[in-house]
């Protein structure tokens, strides 16, 4: 079957424009989760959505925000983007947490 | 605030010799664990995982332990592969709030290198 599917794979932004990312999740998974990589911080998680409802948060200014749609693709939206933002952004599908967390190959975004 | 910790940023192990990957949490309340492999480029790809009601789970190569006393888990790969060779990642969950899904806390990572 397939993956988790993030687009775009690269983009490149200017500080203070917004930008919106795209996970589809596995067929079937009903919950989507958004994490952020950089070398200085790890993996940090972002939010997750569950039937189109935002179910955890994590510790990222109100610019860092998502939405799940009906058939369980998510989406999330950067405003005012900075320097700082620049990363590789995650998303991950799971059927549930006993089954894992299945992640896509990531967005690649850089912030100039 | 760093609650899951992986105090080793790599690991070097011979081909065929058994590599142990070391992982720490501070939250008690934490009730299951994952671990994660990771290639440059790439997603993390689910390895194993394991419920704090076990202390054990084993798969191939891949086998898991939890001392939840000491607030510690563990990844032996046995033999190690030089395709083994990866960033790997540790992550917990479970707040006992209730929200049980969805948010994984990471450990920054030990990269292995298998060499031949």
């Amino acid at each position: 079957k397939a993956g988790v599917t993030q687009t775009p794979r690269y983009l490149i932004k200017t500080r203070g424009q917004q930008v919106t990312l795209s996970c589809s999740p596995i067929s079937g998974h009903r919950s989507v989760s958004w994490y952020q990589q950089t070398p200085g911080q790890g993996l940090q998680f972002l939010f997750e959505y569950f039937s189109e409802t935002q179910r955890n948060k994590g510790n990222f200014p109100g610019r860092f925000s998502g939405r799940q749609f009906s058939n369980s693709r998510s989406e999330m939206n950067v405003s005012t983007l900075e320097l700082g933002d620049s990363a590789l952004y995650l998303c991950a599908s799971s059927a549930g947490l006993h089954y894992g967390y299945t992640f896509g190959s990531g967005t690649r975004l850089t912030v100039v | 605030d760093q609650q899951v910790k992986q105090n080793s940023p790599s690991l070097s192990v011979q081909e065929g010799r058994i590599s142990i990957l070391n992982c720490d949490y501070t939250n008690s309340m934490f009730d299951y664990f994952l671990w994660y492999k990771k290639y440059p480029a790439e997603g993390p790809t689910f390895l194993i995982s394991i419920s704090s009601i076990k202390d054990k789970n084993e798969d191939g190569r891949f086998t898991v332990f939890l001392n939840k006393s000491a607030k510690h888990l563990s990844l032996h790969i046995v033999p190690s592969q030089p395709g083994d060779s990866a960033v790997y990642f540790c992550a917990a969950s479970g707040d006992g709030g209730g929200n049980q899904g969805g948010k994984l806390i990471f450990g920054q990572g030990t990269e292995l290198s298998v060499k031949p």
